[in-house]
Parts: structure tokens; C-alpha cells; sequence
């Protein structure tokens, strides 16, 4: 099976660093997404890390450690329009198949 | 390149009937993935598509079923609508493994 945790909400000031963490147990591991999705939304592509390491992507940076089943996602420079929920999403062994984490919510505060 | 799209964007069923709900995968992508949000439960696999065959299928009930045509679009049905099938339902589309990319949903609501 598969258990992916994150906290539940996060509030962060415009202008600060967020890091969004997320630990995950599952019985095979193909890769780790996350994803953005405003309310009412579609979830967005943000990143993805199969390798452990740091990916940087602008403002966005995610990080993988699979010996630990953890990765975090860092959001520099916060803007207000980065107020969000944060979906961590881990691929396993079969398909295409994402099993997601329940999303953190971060609010962004002037 | 158009992304994915899907149809209805919204509808308003009674319990009891189905549902039939299209996703347009991105061109060139061959596998599409079904999820359902909900507040509760969050986003849920429910099963996906690659050349026409089903390759993985969440943990749904029956009642939940999908297809794949030729040119890459799916389908998926719901039959006997329950009131908790309210939810929106989001198709994904993907060439690589390091890429999945949502449609805009449908949000369906069960009365």
C-alpha cells in the first residue's frame, strides 16, 4: 500500500521562504510530483524527482531523499498568488498510477 | 499544443442515473488517467488508459467504469449515481513518466 503525509495547512509571509514537506510509505517508488492547485482549479504540474537530490525550477525547488521516503518543496520570493494547495503525488511500480498525499494549503500573508 | 480537455465542465445528475464524462488527452499522449477530488477523500485514483487497454484501476466500485478510443480520448461512466459520487473528476494525461498533466475537470453534482 501507499501513505503519503503533509501537513495539513501553512501560513508563510509575501516575500518569505516556505519549505512543504512530505514523507512517504509505499510498496514501490517510480517518482515524486508535486503539484499546485488553487481552489476550484485543476491541479498544476510543479515538479518531479525519481533521483535523490535538489531540482530547481525558478522560484520552485523540490528535493528527494528515498532512503528517508521524503522529499520537500521549497517556494522562494513568496507572491500572494502562491496562496495554494500543495499536492505531493509519488508514482510507483505500475503505470502511470499517482497516489496523492491529502495537500497542504498555504496561505500567504502580506 | 492544446492541452487536455474535457467535457462537460459541469452537470447536475439525479441519483439513480449514469454518467458518461469525455477527457481529450494532449496529442501525441497515449496514456490518460482518471481521478476523483473530493473534501473528504482528496484526489483518488480510479483507473488508466494506455492504447486502448485498461492498465491500472483503483480501489472503486464497479459501478465506475472507462474507456480508451483509437485516437487516445476516454471515457468514463458512472452508473447508479449515489449522492457521494458528487465530486470533481479530473482527467490527466502523460507521454513520459516524468510528466502527468490535468484537464480542467468536470464537476459533477448528484441531487
Amino acid at each position: 500500500g501507499q501513505n503519503i503525509d503533509q501537513p495539513t495547512e501553512m501560513t508563510a509571509t509575501e516575500g518569505a521562504i516556505v519549505q512543504i514537506n512530505c514523507t512517504y510509505q509505499t510498496s514501490g517508488f517510480n517518482g515524486l510530483f508535486w503539484y499546485q492547485q488553487h481552489a476550484g482549479e485543476a491541479p498544476t504540474f510543479l515538479s518531479y524527482n525519481v533521483l535523490d537530490g535538489l531540482e530547481e525550477k525558478g522560484r520552485f525547488s523540490s528535493f528527494l531523499s528515498r532512503s528517508k521516503g521524503y522529499s520537500y518543496l521549497l517556494l522562494k520570493e513568496l507572491q500572494m498568488k502562491d496562496s495554494a494547495s500543495y499536492l505531493c503525488a509519488v508514482r510507483g511500480d505500475a503505470g502511470n498510477m499517482l497516489t496523492f498525499g491529502g495537500g497542504t494549503r498555504l496561505m500567504v500573508k502580506p | 499544443k492544446a492541452g487536455v480537455t474535457q467535457t462537460p465542465r459541469y452537470l447536475i445528475k439525479t441519483r439513480g442515473q449514469q454518467v458518461t464524462l469525455s477527457c481529450s488527452p494532449i496529442s501525441g499522449h497515449r496514456s490518460v488517467s482518471w481521478y476523483q477530488q473530493t473534501p473528504g477523500q482528496g484526489l483518488q485514483f480510479l483507473f488508466e488508459y494506455f492504447s486502448e487497454t485498461q492498465r491500472n484501476k483503483g480501489n472503486f466500485p464497479g459501478r465506475f467504469s472507462g474507456r480508451q478510443f483509437s485516437n487516445s480520448r476516454s471515457e468514463m461512466n458512472v452508473s447508479t449515481l449515489e449522492l457521494g459520487d458528487s465530486a470533481l473528476y479530473l482527467c490527466a494525461s502523460s507521454l513520459r513518466e516524468n510528466e502527468q498533466y490535468f484537464g480542467p475537470g468536470t464537476r459533477l453534482t448528484v441531487t
